[in-house]
């Protein structure tokens, strides 16, 4: 079974540049996840959709970030403009379902480093 | 807002030398507590979940256990392959959104 895609790997841009990352979930995955994880830390949620709504955006900067799941499927989480402490790994993450007894499968992440 | 304490933050043992990893936790409402493992350069491998007080689970040299107020992951007669960071989480509230805790380094030694 084909694990999470993310895409790319690495990203280095400067400061106040937009940049976008890309994530295709576990194939029959409803829940998407992004998470940042800065070094030194374990991952923080950014966001979850539930099929191609959202269901938990409350720590996602939104004067900067967006994201969507247009077809409920592949995702893209954008910044624009990027600042110095978005230097982080993002990663993204599928579940079946949401709730308990839900297991997150992480993709590889996507490094980004602003300069 | 729900806490998730490792310890240690890193750990250096001779391989064969068994020791213990701690999460401790403060939430509302537990719903579960996860463990991972992450290798450098590479996202969080899943390795169990455990949902109430007294649950154990075991896969090969590793073995976690959980009380109400936080979870052990033992590493029995660990080899260098066992070097990860080991992460943490919790499951709580109506969101069942997971808080991480920062992760124990642990580094074998042969």
């Amino acid at each position: 079974e084909a694990g999470v895609a993310q895409s790319p790997r690495y990203k280095i841009i400067e400061k106040r540049q937009s940049v976008a990352f890309w994530c295709n979930p576990i194939s029959g995955h409803a829940t998407l996840y992004w998470y940042q994880q800065i070094l030194g830390q374990g991952p923080k949620l950014l966001i979850q959709f539930q099929n191609n709504g959202v269901v938990d955006d409350s720590q996602l900067p939104k004067d900067r970030f967006s994201a969507e799941r247009l077809k409920g499927v592949d995702s893209t989480l954008k910044i624009q403009p990027a600042k110095l402490e978005d230097s982080a790994v993002y990663l993204c993450a599928s579940s079946l379902r949401t709730g308990t007894k839900n297991i997150q499968y992480f993709g590889a992440g996507t490094r980004l480093s602003v300069l | 807002e729900d806490q998730v304490t490792q310890s240690p933050e890193a750990l250096r043992l001779q391989e064969g030398e068994s020791s213990s990893l701690n999460c401790s936790y403060t939430v509302s409402g537990l719903r579960g507590l996860f463990w991972y493992r992450q290798d450098p350069g590479k996202g969080p491998e899943f390795l169990f979940t455990l949902y109430s007080a007294g649950e154990e689970k075991e896969k090969e040299r590793l073995k976690a256990t959980l009380t109400k107020k936080e979870s052990f992951l033992h590493i029995t007669a660990p080899k260098p392959e066992d070097s990860a960071t080991y992460l943490c989480a919790v499951q709580a509230g109506g969101n069942n959104r997971l808080a991480f805790g920062k992760g124990n380094q642990v580094v074998v030694i042969p």
